[in-house]
């Protein structure tokens, strides 16, 4: 399966502010699927881009996939407490088989 | 609720056992998956079945072996257990065969090997 990095690892911050976590490949992905996981939880899908370039929002969750196919973004705005969880990027590059980035945790402090 | 159930949601046992994780996909979806999940590790893909058919492999032991029933459901067996093997044990179902569409996991099996 793809291997991606997904950065950061971990992130603090405080309800209101943004938050960004980035997902990066070195090859070029078929499509990417993003999924979070809350605390306990299970992971939920999100959203799949397939399209060079495709930008999705999602309230305040702005999804973005290089031109290149070979990252991808999710953008937080202002920060609520329910956004805590992990995300995780989810790269398809082409075959029947989904593998997971490491994850983003976020934390929102109130 | 997202339909896949897994069974048990919490095993303990000792080094050295056998269990069995067991998951029945959501109705209609032919694709299940097995992931693992330990704190350092992240998500790791173990295996994934299509209507029956072994389809793909993952970073699965030899000690772990997996197999998909006529009727869909799904049974992960995890031998000669170690005390690494303690992970969070997830199977996901998918309508797709060809290609991955949208992953729909249960809750999990948490295995604690003592």
């Amino acid at each position: 399966g793809q291997q991606v990095m997904q950065i950061p690892q971990y992130q603090h911050v405080q309800e209101g502010e943004d938050f960004t976590t980035y997902c990066n490949s070195s090859t070029t992905l078929s499509n990417i699927q993003w999924y979070k996981q809350r605390p306990g939880g299970h992971p939920v899908f999100l959203i799949q881009l397939v399209k060079s370039g495709e930008v999705k929002k999602q309230k305040r969750l702005t999804f973005q996939f290089g031109e290149a196919k070979k990252n991808s973004s999710l953008h937080i705005t202002a920060t609520q407490t329910t956004d805590v969880g992990t995300y995780f990027c989810a790269p398809d590059g082409g075959y029947s088989t989904l593998t997971f980035g490491k994850g983003t945790m976020l934390l929102v402090s109130p | 609720d997202s339909g896949v159930t897994q069974t048990p949601k919490h095993l303990i046992t000792a080094t050295g056992q056998r269990v069995t994780l067991r998951c029945s996909p959501r109705s209609g979806d032919l694709s299940v998956y097995w992931y693992q999940q330990s704190l350092d590790q992240g998500l790791q893909f173990l295996i994934q079945y299509y209507n029956g058919e072994e389809r793909a492999k993952g970073n699965i032991l030899e000690r772990f072996s997996a197999q998909q029933f006529p009727d869909l459901h799904s049974e992960l067996n995890l031998s000669s257990l170690e005390l690494g093997d303690s992970a969070l044990y997830f199977c996901a179902s998918s309508a797709s065969g060809q290609g991955t569409g949208e992953l729909f996991f249960g809750e999990g099996s948490r295995l604690t090997v003592l």
